[in-house]
């Protein structure tokens, strides 16, 4: 499987502690996405890497919140202090170089599933 | 502000019947407009796409409409099967930055 995977898929944790959660895109895609989505929701946007720079941040992205694309291939979002809000989908995608057409198209992994007790 | 919203939260349609879902978009910047389809537990799944000097855009069993001038999107499905039930969100974007995402429109297929 070529596509975008996402590691754990699932996480329980208990409010106050880290998590990590970890995207692999497809290979050939330089541009990496993450994004949030809670129950009955669209996906809301969170950050996203060109190579290894973090080009965007939301609003959404509190200081508890740290993404990282260290070799601009995986990269990893960081929780910390978890709170119960913050339980929700953590959704990754990543796009082309944009060479070929002025918009790549992002395409989305399974998701990891966050619930904070 | 900008958003994305839809006409409709559920659509229920007839197997074989062609279905039709709605999309209001409020930002005229936004030059790129998507469609996903998400299933249960799974992440979005790309449908089709459309860039704003477009009107109007086919696939397989799928096609999107874009009317600029009232900022609405459709996808329309042809023969809608039962395979095709699933939560449909339109997205908005601009350049190579983030989509903004609508909140969806569950689509149910009766046998």
């Amino acid at each position: 499987d070529t596509g975008v995977s996402q590691n754990p898929r699932h996480k329980i944790t208990k409010r106050g502690q880290n998590v990590t959660f970890r995207c692999d895109p497809i290979s050939e895609h330089n541009r990496l996405y993450w994004y949030r989505q809670t129950l009955g929701q669209g996906p809301e946007f969170l950050t996203y890497f060109q190579n290894e720079a973090q080009l965007e941040k939301s609003r959404l992205l509190s200081d508890r919140f740290s993404a990282e694309r260290p070799k601009g291939s995986f990269s990893t979002l960081e929780i910390q202090r978890t709170e119960q809000g913050d339980s929700a989908m953590y959704l990754c995608a990543s796009s082309g170089s944009g060479l070929a057409a002025p918009t790549d198209t992002q395409y989305f992994g399974p998701g990891t599933r966050l619930t904070v007790l | 502000g900008e958003s994305v919203g839809l006409h409709l939260p559920t659509l229920s349609v007839q197997e074989g019947d062609n279905s039709i879902i709605n999309c209001a978009y409020s930002n005229s910047a936004s030059d790129y407009f998507i469609w996903y389809k998400q299933e249960s537990g799974k992440g979005p799944q790309f449908i089709i796409d459309i860039r704003s000097n477009m009107d109007k855009r086919q696939g397989q069993r799928v096609t999107v409409l874009l009317n600029k001038t009232v900022k609405h999107l459709s996808l329309q499905i042809a023969a809608t099967q039962p395979g095709d039930s699933a939560v449909y969100f339109c997205a908005e974007g601009r350049g190579q930055g983030n989509l903004i995402f609508g909140k969806g429109t569950k689509l149910s297929v009766k046998p």
